[in-house]
């Protein structure tokens, strides 16, 4: 099956600072999506790619579907507190009828005020 | 306002017991997910609907059963096969369970083992 490896598995930034995070697969994607996850929550959908090359913002988020169609990128610029979370990409392909995504393990991400 | 119930939000199970999570969605939507989540992994694929009255199995279907007998409604049983049942459960619905669908989540259910 399709291995999703999302990077960097943590990180504790100062506010102001950017991040960046990333995910690369072993396969071909036509589809990555990237949620945020508050603690105890389900995630919430904050970009959708859906063209190699695409570059999508929302606010001060901004992803990008690699060319290659394996990876994708997620900035936050000026970080936030509110901004701490759980960061998750999710990649999908089209090979028959049913739609499965693939997640990765998540960025879990500290802001320190 | 239109979205996904989950409830219990905390839930406990003694050994040997089936347990019933619900997930309740006013959204419309056609497709219904069951979703596991472990502390620092991906989500997995637990069983999934595309319209009701069929479910097909995901990646970890084994020790779990589901129901889609209402459009809005898509019940998960923990049952006691699962020996390890503690976990994050997320369930999500999209309009279609076509490529590029996007899902909405829940808000989950603890479930942990006495």
């Amino acid at each position: 099956g399709q291995q999703l490896n999302q990077s960097p598995q943590s990180m504790f930034i100062q506010e102001g600072e950017d991040v960046s995070m990333n995910c690369t697969s072993s396969s071909i994607f036509n589809t990555w999506l990237w949620y945020k996850q508050d603690p105890g929550e389900g995630p919430v959908l904050l970009i959708a790619l859906y063209k190699a090359g695409e570059l999508t913002s929302n606010g001060r988020l901004t992803a990008q579907f690699g060319i290659t169609r394996k990876d994708s990128f997620l900035n936050i610029s000026a970080s936030i507190p509110s901004d701490v979370g759980i960061y998750f990409c999710a990649g999908a392909f089209s090979g028959g009828s049913n739609y499965k995504l693939t997640f990765g393990k998540g960025t879990l991400l500290t802001v320190n005020p | 306002d239109g979205g996904i119930t989950q409830s219990p939000k905390y839930l406990f199970r003694k050994e040997g017991q089936n347990v019933t999570l619900s997930c309740e969605q006013n959204l419309n939507h056609d497709a219904m997910y069951w979703y596991r989540q472990d502390p620092g992994q991906g989500l997995r694929l637990i069983y999934y609907s595309q319209i009701v009255n069929d479910f097909q199995k995901g990646d970890i279907a084994e020790g779990y059963s589901v129901s889609r007998e209402k459009k809005e409604s898509f019940p998960l049983t923990v049952t006691s096969a699962q020996k390890n049942p503690t976990a994050f459960y997320l369930c999500a619905s999209s309009t279609s369970t076509g490529v590029g669908e996007k899902l909405f989540f829940g808000s989950g259910t603890q479930l942990s083992v006495l």
